[in-house]
Formats: C-alpha cells, sequence, structure tokens
C-alpha cells in the first residue's frame, strides 16, 4: 500500500487566496484526520472523521476552514481567504476504527501563506 | 475528553545512556497507547504500542510500560544513538473511540 497520500507537498500562496490540501486514505481505512503542526502549537487535531461522518470539528480554528469527505477514500481542507497565521505543516491520517486505532500520517502539506 | 501530558518537553543525553519519556492520561477507558516519533521534517511515525491488557512491551531498544492504576505510561530507549534524536509523541485512545488525543511532544537530543 502507498499509505496516506497528501498533495500538494509545498504550497506557497498570497494572503487572501483559497488554499486546497487533499488526501487519500490508505485503502479499508475509515477514520480520517486532519492535524495541524506548527513550532508555537504543536501537534493539533483539526477535525476527524468516521465512515465519512465528520465526528469532531471542535479544532477547525474559524469559518475559514471547512474539511469534506466526498467519498469514502478521499478528502479536502479548504482555507478561504487564507491569511499568513495559516502557514503550518497540515497532515492527513487515517486509520481503521476499533481495536487498535493506529494512526497512519501522510508526508503533510507545508503551506506558506504571504 | 481525554487529556495526556508529556514530560519531559526536551531531553538531552549521551550517546550510550538510557533515555525515558512519560506520559500520564485522564480517561480511565484509554486502552490503546501508542508512540511515534517524527524526525526532522518529516511525518509523525508509529514506533512502538502497547494495550491495556500488557505491562510491558520491548521491541529492541526501545521498550514502553503501562500502570493502568496510575494512569501512565513511559517510552524507555536504551543505548541512544545520534539517530535516535527526534520528537516523541505518545497518544491514548479507547477501543472504537477513533481519535487518538497526543501529547506535546517530547524533543530528544543524542549528543555523539
Amino acid at each position: 500500500d502507498a499509505g496516506v497520500i497528501q498533495s500538494p507537498r509545498h504550497e506557497v500562496t498570497e494572503m487572501g487566496q483559497e488554499v486546497t490540501l487533499r488526501c487519500k486514505l490508505i485503502s479499508g481505512h475509515n477514520s480520517l484526520f486532519w492535524y495541524r503542526q506548527t513550532m508555537m502549537r504543536g501537534l493539533e487535531l483539526l477535525i476527524y472523521f468516521n465512515n465519512n461522518v465528520p465526528i469532531d470539528d471542535s479544532g477547525m480554528p474559524e469559518d475559514r476552514f471547512s474539511a469534506k469527505m466526498p467519498n469514502a477514500s478521499f478528502s479536502t481542507l479548504k482555507i478561504q481567504p487564507s491569511e499568513p497565521r495559516d502557514s503550518a505543516v497540515y497532515f492527513c491520517a487515517s486509520s481503521l476504527g476499533g481495536v487498535g486505532n493506529t494512526i497512519y500520517f501522510g508526508e503533510g502539506s507545508w503551506l506558506t501563506v504571504v | 475528553g481525554e487529556n495526556v501530558e508529556q514530560h519531559p518537553s526536551t531531553l538531552s543525553v549521551q550517546e550510550g545512556d538510557s533515555a525515558v519519556i512519560k506520559c500520564t492520561y485522564s480517561d480511565s477507558a484509554s486502552n490503546y497507547f501508542p508512540w511515534y516519533k517524527q524526525e526532522l521534517g518529516k511525518r509523525p511515525q508509529l514506533i512502538i504500542d502497547i494495550r491495556s491488557n500488557v505491562g510491558e512491551k520491548k521491541d529492541q531498544r526501545i521498550a514502553v510500560t503501562l500502570n493502568k492504576t496510575a494512569k501512565h505510561f513511559s517510552l524507555h530507549i536504551t543505548e541512544t544513538q545520534p539517530e535516535d534524536s527526534a520528537v516523541y509523541f505518545c497518544a491514548a485512545s479507547g477501543i472504537g473511540a477513533g481519535k487518538s488525543t497526543f501529547g506535546d511532544g517530547t524533543t530528544l537530543t543524542v549528543k555523539p
């Protein structure tokens, strides 16, 4: 299995632009997580889905952020409009719900908003 | 909800020494405790995990211990090497809960 696949790996965008990050889950996994990592805040859970349904979005910073799972294997995280404080590494991760819950991370999307 | 505290936040050891990182959790229903290693510029990757029906687990130079009564678990790295330098995260979750709660991470530096 190729693991969790994220795109783009790196993005530099101007303040005010829309950013869309994409994620493909590991085949067979049914839980999907979006994390944000910065030096100041560490690893923050933004939102997680189980069987395509958003279960906990309490970590989503504000209305500028939205996440969707249009199908069981794919998710997007959108920031509109983007701001410099959104600059971070965004990790997507997936797991097979139930006993174990080992989370497998993608390689991350490095976002810089200038 | 679950709360996981991790200590220390930074740890520096000499090559060959042992390193210990400790985590406490709040939810007695948690029963799965993974540890992740994140090298600079890379993603977090699972290095070892333990379930609540086991008190200790070893994998070569790495071991994890769990004390369910006290609600704490620890990562032990023996004979540390420079390539062990990384940020280590502990986490806790319950069966079927889906979501793992992560600690804030420990930056381990192994000096040659």
